[in-house]
């Protein structure tokens, strides 16, 4: 069964540096979404993202973050100038449809961010 | 913005018991609830989805219930088993036809099962 991937699994960094997290969804889905989860915390929504364009984002997403879908395939969120607090887990997650006919998302395993 | 708030914290039962945790939303608009189970350290996944047009829906122990005019629903789990021991979210989510949407997670239900 297709599964979303992320890599990596596991990033480390100084505060102050910028991070790329990768995500390839599920190959025939057309909505993508990153989530955070802080330790022992709920799930955050980040950000959707479809036809090549934002649609929602959510008051943690501010100008230190941005989404890319630079091939097709790849579906990456990078944090510009990473600070203690964005030490979290963070979830991608693909559906293959949205808006009216909005179905189930797909979560990724997670990339756990580390910020010294 | 929406704001979802989920009951209890935390929930010990039996096994075979009944688990019900309840959840409430602030934006009518919200028109899809997800509900996610999470082990520790691994992703949420879907166990069951409600959509605003649709009051209740059952998949095999797991029913959901929708009250679209005191904008809460609720999870139900039947003959809980140890298996079910994890964290549950509520989601309320705004979806509309032309773009992918926006999500709103509850605090999480810690459940426990006791064998």
């Amino acid at each position: 069964e297709p599964e979303v991937t992320q890599t990596p699994s596991h990033q480390v960094t100084q505060m102050g540096q910028e991070v790329i997290l990768r995500c390839v969804p599920i190959s025939n889905h057309l909505y993508f979404y990153w989530y955070r989860q802080i330790l022992g915390q709920k799930v955050e929504f980040l950000v959707s993202f479809y036809n090549n364009e934002i649609s929602e984002k959510s008051e943690i997403f501010d100008d230190q973050f941005s989404v890319e879908r630079p091939d097709g395939s790849n579906f990456t969120l990078k944090i510009r100038s990473t600070k203690l607090e964005d030490s979290a887990m963070y979830f991608c997650a693909s559906s293959p449809l949205g808006g009216a006919a909005y179905n189930e998302q797909f979560f990724g395993p997670g990339t756990r961010l580390t910020v010294l | 913005g929406e704001n979802v708030e989920q009951h209890p914290s935390t929930l010990s039962v039996q096994e075979g018991d009944s688990a019900v945790i309840k959840c409430t939303y602030s934006d009518s608009a919200s028109n899809y609830f997800p509900w996610y189970k999470q082990e520790l350290g691994k992703r949420p996944q879907l166990i069951i989805d409600i959509r605003s047009n649709v009051g209740e829906k059952k998949d095999q122990r797991i029913a959901v219930t929708l009250n679209k005019t005191a904008k809460h629903f609720s999870l139900h789990i039947t003959e809980t088993q140890p298996e079910d021991s994890a964290v549950y979210f509520c989601a309320a989510s705004i979806m509309l036809s032309t773009n992918a949407g926006k999500s709103t997670f509850g605090d999480g239900t810690t459940l426990t099962v006791k064998p």
